[in-house]
């Protein structure tokens, strides 16, 4: 089935400074999704990506739908400390039910 | 708006109890989802469901039954648990566009 290389793992960053994480598949996606789960809560939506190469921004949020469809990365901008939580990328294609494959999440703590 | 609301938030039982736990969404959402979530795994899709009256399985279904009676609920049932089945326990919901899914703030279940 189809996977998500989510990497890193983990980080920890100084507060201001910039992150970036990316997400690879060993298969296309129509659809691009970044998640961040805050401590002790569900995951919340960032940003959807829906056409290959969209460059979208939420905030000090930017994601971007690589062009071969099989990967995306989120970068940060001067980061604070409540960017605390995990990140997850997820991989969409529409038709059926919506199945969303998730990567396995990067641990992101900041250091004030 | 409530969304997403997972009830109990925490539960502690015995091996071989068995329990219910249980999801409603708001949103008049067609697609519901059971994910449990463990250390260095991600999220991993347990069941879900395509709509009032059906079902089907996910990545790691066995132990685990689901009931979708009404289209605001998505039952998990647990029979006889086992500490393997200690986890947090999400559900999500989604409507027909791909626009990614809703989550619930989790359940912590802890088997001993």
């Amino acid at each position: 089935g189809q996977q998500l290389n989510q990497s890193p793992q983990s980080m920890f960053i100084q507060e201001g400074e910039d992150v970036s994480m990316n997400c690879t598949s060993s298969s296309i996606f129509n659809t691009w999704l970044w998640y961040k789960q805050d401590p002790g809560e569900g995951p919340v939506l960032l940003i959807a990506l829906y056409k290959a190469g969209e460059l979208t921004s939420n905030g000090r949020l930017t994601a971007q739908f690589g062009i071969t469809r099989k990967d995306s990365f989120l970068n940060i901008s001067a980061s604070i400390p409540s960017d605390v939580g995990i990140y997850f990328c997820a991989g969409l294609n529409s038709g059926g039910y919506q199945k969303v494959t998730f990567g396995i999440g990067t641990k992101l703590q900041v250091i004030p | 708006n409530a969304g997403v609301t997972q009830t109990p938030k925490f539960r502690v039982l015995k091996t071989g109890q068995s329990m219910t736990l249980l999801c409603a969404q708001d949103m008049n959402h067609e697609y519901m989802y059971w994910y449990r979530q463990d250390p260095g795994m991600g999220l991993r899709l347990i069941h879900y469901s395509v709509g009032e009256g059906t079902t089907a399985k996910g990545e790691v279904p066995d132990g685990y039954n689901v009931s979708r009676l009404k289209k605001q609920n998505f039952l998990l049932g647990l029979e006889s648990a086992a500490p393997s089945q200690t986890s947090v326990y999400f559900c999500a919901s989604s409507g027909r566009n791909a626009g990614g899914y809703t989550f619930g703030s989790g359940t912590r279940l802890t088997v001993v």
